[in-house]
């Protein structure tokens, strides 16, 4: 069974652009969750999808957007890219109603400069 | 305000011996706790994870200790073997893990365990 994809891997932006990022989650599984992870703060939570619908919300502005697919593929979007926003950016996916079964990608470092 | 603190940010020890990984909360409403485990260039790993409902869980050579009353909990690896070394998060949620999605993570802790 395949696990979780982040695509792209990597990724390069200058300030003020606007980037987004892909999440396939494991087959079979309708949640996905979005958490970033910088040396500073750790690992943030951003927000989680089940069936299309948001349904958790992290503390982050609003230039950090989110939308999932029927096919429970997701993608989040950074728009004006900010310095600060250079990260790991994980996505999580699970199949039944517990945190632990939320499986982890490999994430996409995006650095901006 | 970090509602998750794991204040070391590294642990190293010899293989064979014992690794704790402590790990310190302030929301009193987080009642589900878990450990990931992360090597470079991968996601987090769930580990094991403990109730609030309960002091202890064993996992193989993994156990989880939970002390509410001073919202302290504390990883304990025995015997450490090298291939445990990576990164160890501490991660908390409320509402009893149910469906409540939003996990809360300390920064985590790196553990070197030596040949």
């Amino acid at each position: 069974k395949a696990g979780v994809t982040q695509t792209p891997r990597y990724l390069i932006k200058t300030r003020g652009q606007q980037v987004t990022l892909s999440c396939s989650p494991i087959s079979g599984h309708r949640s996905v969750s979005w958490y970033q992870q910088t040396p500073g703060q750790g690992l943030q939570f951003l927000f989680e999808y089940f069936s299309e619908t948001q349904r958790n919300k992290g503390n982050f502005p609003g230039r950090f957007s989110g939308r999932q697919f029927s096919n429970s593929r997701s993608e989040m979007n950074v728009s004006t890219l900010e310095l600060g926003d250079s990260a790991l950016y994980l996505c999580a996916s699970s199949l039944i109603l517990a945190v632990n079964e939320q499986f982890f990608g490999p994430g996409t470092r995006l650095t901006v400069l | 305000d970090q509602q998750v603190k794991q204040n070391s940010p590294s642990l190293s020890v010899q293989e064979g011996r014992i690794s704790i990984l402590n790990c310190d909360y302030t929301n009193s409403m987080f009642d589900y706790f878990l450990w990931y485990k992360k090597y470079p260039a991968e996601g987090p790993t769930f580990l094991i994870s403990i109730s609030s409902i309960k002091d202890k869980n064993e996992d193989g050579r993994f156990t989880v200790f939970l002390n509410k009353s001073a919202k302290h909990l504390s990883l304990h690896i025995v015997p450490s073997q090298p291939g445990d070394s990576a990164v160890y998060f501490c991660a908390a949620s409320a509402n009893s893990g149910g469906s409540n999605y939003k996990l809360t993570f300390g920064k985590g802790t790196l553990l070197t365990v030596n040949p």
